[in-house]
């Protein structure tokens, strides 16, 4: 079973605090690496996708990516209590005709305080 | 934009009816998932679809059945409703780059 692990929190930061989420993954031939946001009662949204080792920023959210040690982060930085939420991390298994299917983690529960 | 829309955001029926999810995608993606979502359980894949009439099983398929006659519709099937097929489900399409879009969920309650 291709597993996907998160730390379900709560993580709590305060306002203008670096939030870091951090996700492994058992397959090491895993190969596309996403971060969701999903408020409460409503559906996940992409945040950023990477692919290659590194670090990859956009605006106040980088995603860091380490394929030796089977490791993907999303920091966040400044926390606004608008990004209150659970985070999800997803990957797209090696190989075979997956089509697109990415197993997910549980889900990292962030709460930025004012 | 990519737009994934479903049918209705929230859903009564009672046990033993057959219900109907719909999801549509504006964005001719090939793949098409459906998922629910269940608390301390995460996003679990019911079936998934890669092509007009091509359906796979995914994690949790029992009781369930899809549809995908047209490449943008990819239907959820609920054959005989039970009180634990309550659930929020939430119905994804992607493309090539395999970033999945989702729509914005349908909580379904089964009395």
């Amino acid at each position: 079973q291709k597993e996907v692990e998160q730390n379900s929190g709560p993580l709590s930061v305060p306002e203008g605090a670096i939030a870091s989420l951090n996700c492994t993954y058992s397959d090491r031939g895993s190969q596309s690496f996403f971060w969701y946001r999903q408020y409460s009662g409503k559906s996940p949204e992409l945040i950023m996708f990477i692919y290659s080792n590194g670090d990859k920023e956009d605006g106040r959210f980088t995603a860091q990516l380490n394929k030796a040690s089977q490791y993907v982060s999303l920091l966040i930085r400044d926390s606004q209590p608008s990004d209150s939420a659970t985070y999800l991390c997803a990957v797209r298994n090696a190989g075979g005709t997956s089509y697109g299917k990415l197993t997910f983690g549980q889900g990292t529960i962030l709460t930025v305080h004012p | 934009d990519v737009k994934v829309t479903q049918s209705s955001r929230y859903l009564v029926k009672r046990t033993g009816e057959k219900v109907f999810l719909e999801c549509v995608q504006d964005m001719d993606h090939e793949n098409m998932f459906w998922y629910r979502q269940d608390p301390g359980l995460g996003l679990r894949l019911i079936y998934f679809s890669y092509d007009v009439k091509m359906k796979e099983k995914g994690d949790i398929p029992e009781g369930y059945s899809v549809s995908r006659e047209k490449k943008e519709r990819f239907s959820l099937i609920l054959e005989s409703a039970s009180t634990n097929q309550t659930s929020m489900y939430l119905c994804a399409s992607s493309s090539y780059t395999d970033t999945q879009y989702f729509g914005p969920g349908t909580r379904l309650t089964v009395l």
